[in-house]
């Protein structure tokens, strides 16, 4: 039953370790995206996929790589994590592109970089 | 660019008492408006949303009224309830170029006590 699911739920790992977050919605939706939500509740968008091509890449350093194998999928591999890697990662579905489609979340995964 | 503010946090009222969060946006084009809530642990949920000037949103007791004049999207609530106590962000979705993304304010956390 549930829309967007996310596996981990939490994830504690040490510097330098290599990692992935996966997503998978089951709504049927087009587009997909992966958020970061800091220390502070702030949340800024860092990438977004339309039909498995990338179409949003903020300014996120390169160690961050999504993969989406399919429409219902986006994965989130991160290389080397640093300290400040450590934030709740949700994933986000939406039917389509456009300013009108509201966004369904995942229940996040919360990184810890120790 | 396109940006959100919210009124600072937190806020703590009683249950029953009168809510207003304020919220006011910055953006280029027209906008669609969205309050998004955040219970403890959890994703986020979309709460009510309005697509148009003059647009009304409304779900659960909770309304806002999209008002271009004034660049805001104020959310009310008549009567809050200790299960209203959570974390509320306003977003913007500018469409066009902007694929989809949404942009977040900063987040209210609001707290009800009995």
């Amino acid at each position: 039953d549930t829309a967007v699911s996310q596996t981990p739920k939490y994830l504690v790992t040490q510097m330098g370790n290599d990692k992935s977050i996966k997503c998978e919605q089951n709504l049927g939706h087009d587009t997909m995206y992966w958020y970061k939500q800091d220390s502070k509740k702030f949340l800024k968008i860092m990438f977004s996929y339309n039909n498995k091509e990338l179409i949003i890449n903020e300014t996120v350093p390169n160690r961050f790589s999504p993969k989406s194998p399919d429409k219902a999928h986006l994965n989130l591999h991160i290389n080397s994590l640093e300290l400040g890697d450590s934030a709740v990662y949700f994933c986000a579905s939406s039917q389509a592109v456009g300013s009108t489609y509201e966004q369904y979340f995942g229940p996040g995964t919360r990184l810890t970089v120790t | 660019g396109d940006s959100v503010t919210q009124m600072e946090g937190p806020v703590t009222l009683s249950e029953e008492a009168f809510l207003t969060i304020n919220c006011t946006y910055t953006a280029t084009g027209y906008p669609s408006l969205f309050w998004y809530v955040q219970y403890p642990g959890e994703g986020l949920q979309l709460l009510l949303k309005a697509t148009k000037a003059d647009d009304k949103g409304s779900n659960k007791g909770f309304e806002a009224t999209y008002r271009k004049e004034t660049t805001s999207f104020h959310l009310e609530k008549g009567s809050v309830q200790v299960s209203d106590s959570a974390v509320y962000f306003c977003a913007l979705n500018a469409g066009g170029t902007s694929y989809g993304k949404l942009t977040f304010g900063q987040g209210t956390i609001l707290t009800v006590h009995p």
